[in-house]
């Protein structure tokens, strides 16, 4: 099994909403990671959980938190997001911190 | 901030024809990665080259590195319609261990039938 799996594909959320984005692999991998995608941009890194330790970029506002209930488990909690965090946000795991298998995506609306 | 850049932003090519991706790195490296991505769908790791390698191939592509330069190429040979994707370089972020993959700004191929 090589597959990340992300859920909900799509999501619209209010400004006042709480929601979570969740992600499975099952490929044993150590590290897990959670990306933000603008339209026609690259990806940008989130967070990162290596070895059960997290990195965290620190231009993601608060209103983003990861939580990592076990190494096959990577979630985002949503809290009071704005209309500019609209974007596909992107999982991946790996081994070895290289070779990253992604997610298909969580499209996010926010109304 | 990005740590690849890559060239063209775009490229229009015909099927059978070779499409030639360039990619231009600021920091020193380990490994450069390439990935593509179809239109707003997951990544895909095509292929790493390390520092210490020159030329790699795989399939139809073929990607080459100059550390002294810092940039890397991505060719894409007798390309077929389904090539059309977006192509990112992506780097190990410095002093991170691996772990921080960054991307670079994308190329985004089209091949027309």
């Amino acid at each position: 099994d090589t597959e990340v799996t992300q859920t909900p594909k799509h999501l619209v959320m209010g400004m006042t909403n709480k929601k979570s984005l969740k992600c499975e692999q099952h490929m044993g991998h150590r590290a897990m990671y959670w990306y933000k995608q603008k339209a026609k941009k690259p990806p940008e890194l989130m967070f990162v959980y290596s070895y059960e330790k997290l990195s965290i970029n620190e231009s993601v506002p608060s209103r983003f938190s990861p939580e990592c209930p076990n190494s096959s488990l990577l979630n985002l909690h949503l809290h009071a997001l704005q209309p500019e965090d609209s974007a596909l946000y992107l999982c991946a795991s790996s081994q070895d911190g290289f070779e990253a298998f992604f997610g298909q995506g969580t499209r996010l609306t926010v109304v | 901030s990005q740590q690849g850049e890559e060239d063209p932003q775009a490229l229009s090519i015909q099927e059978g024809e070779n499409a030639t991706m360039n990619c231009s790195y600021k920091t020193s490296i380990n490994n450069l990665q390439w990935y593509r991505q179809n239109s707003g769908r997951g990544l895909v790791h095509l292929i790493l080259i390390r520092s210490n390698e020159r030329e790699k191939h795989s399939g139809r592509l073929r990607v080459t590195l100059d550390t002294s330069k810092k940039s890397s190429s991505l060719l894409i040979t007798a390309s077929r319609a389904a090539d059309t994707a977006s192509y990112f370089c992506a780097t190990d972020a410095p002093n991170t261990g691996g772990f921080k993959t960054i991307f670079g700004a994308g190329t985004r191929l089209f091949v027309k039938a």
